[in-house]
């Protein structure tokens, strides 16, 4: 079956450090984003990749990065200027083209502080 | 910028209760609209959408209609079940937009015995 695979579903990190999440989709869509999840607030975009190679950034980009270098895959980074990185991190993809076409979601990872 | 209004939650019912969850946006174009579904602990899962003014989108006995002259997304259901206790995410996506959504708070929905 195609999907995305988000992996680790809990991750922890200490004062300082960079984390990397991993996302990975086998349903040959071109587009694919990054969101993060705070209770009450929704889903807001953090980085958006259109193509390999390419990406942008979304509305709460600081702090995290991303890279584009397969098709299948858009890892996200938490670097330690992101001061309040406590959420659930959601990944998506979708074919490029057409703003009808929906986005397919994993399971989140879940980051919190030590 | 666009926007996406959903009523707050949690919204508590009856099993076989009628629901509605209601949905406004604000857009400069024409978006394509969403209803997207959270379980616990789970990722987003697209229950329907609509790309046009005055499309209804259906699936497990929900229903949506695209509402140009009010900017609504009401989602509807004739009668709840518990397994339908879940998030309930409204979603835009502007046209040109390059795919991208814009998503409500979102509304959870407890449903009891």
């Amino acid at each position: 079956d195609g999907g995305i695979t988000q992996s680790p579903k809990y991750l922890f990190r200490k004062e300082g450090q960079n984390v990397t999440l991993s996302c990975e989709q086998n349903l040959n869509h071109d587009a694919m984003y990054w969101y993060r999840q705070d209770p009450g607030q929704g889903l807001r975009l953090i980085y958006y990749s259109q193509i390999v190679n390419d990406f942008q950034k979304g509305d709460i980009a600081e702090g995290y990065s991303v890279s584009r270098e397969k098709k299948e895959s858009f890892p996200l980074t938490v670097t330690s200027a992101q001061k309040n990185p406590t959420a659930f991190y959601l990944c998506a993809s979708s074919p490029s083209q057409g703003s009808n076409q929906p986005q397919h979601f994993g399971d989140g990872t879940r980051l919190s502080i030590l | 910028g666009d926007s996406v209004t959903q009523m707050e939650g949690p919204v508590t019912l009856s099993e076989e209760a009628f629901l509605t969850i209601n949905c406004t946006y604000t857009a400069t174009g024409y978006p394509s609209l969403f209803w997207y579904v959270q379980y616990p602990g789970e990722g987003l899962q697209l229950l329907l959408k609509a790309t046009k003014a005055d499309d209804k989108g259906s699936n497990k006995g929900f229903e949506a209609t695209y509402r140009k002259e009010t900017t609504s997304f009401h989602l509807e259901k004739g009668s709840v079940q518990v397994s339908d206790s879940a998030v309930y995410f409204c979603a835009l996506s502007e046209a040109g937009g390059g795919n991208k959504l814009t998503f409500g708070t979102g509304t959870q929905l407890k449903v009891e015995l």
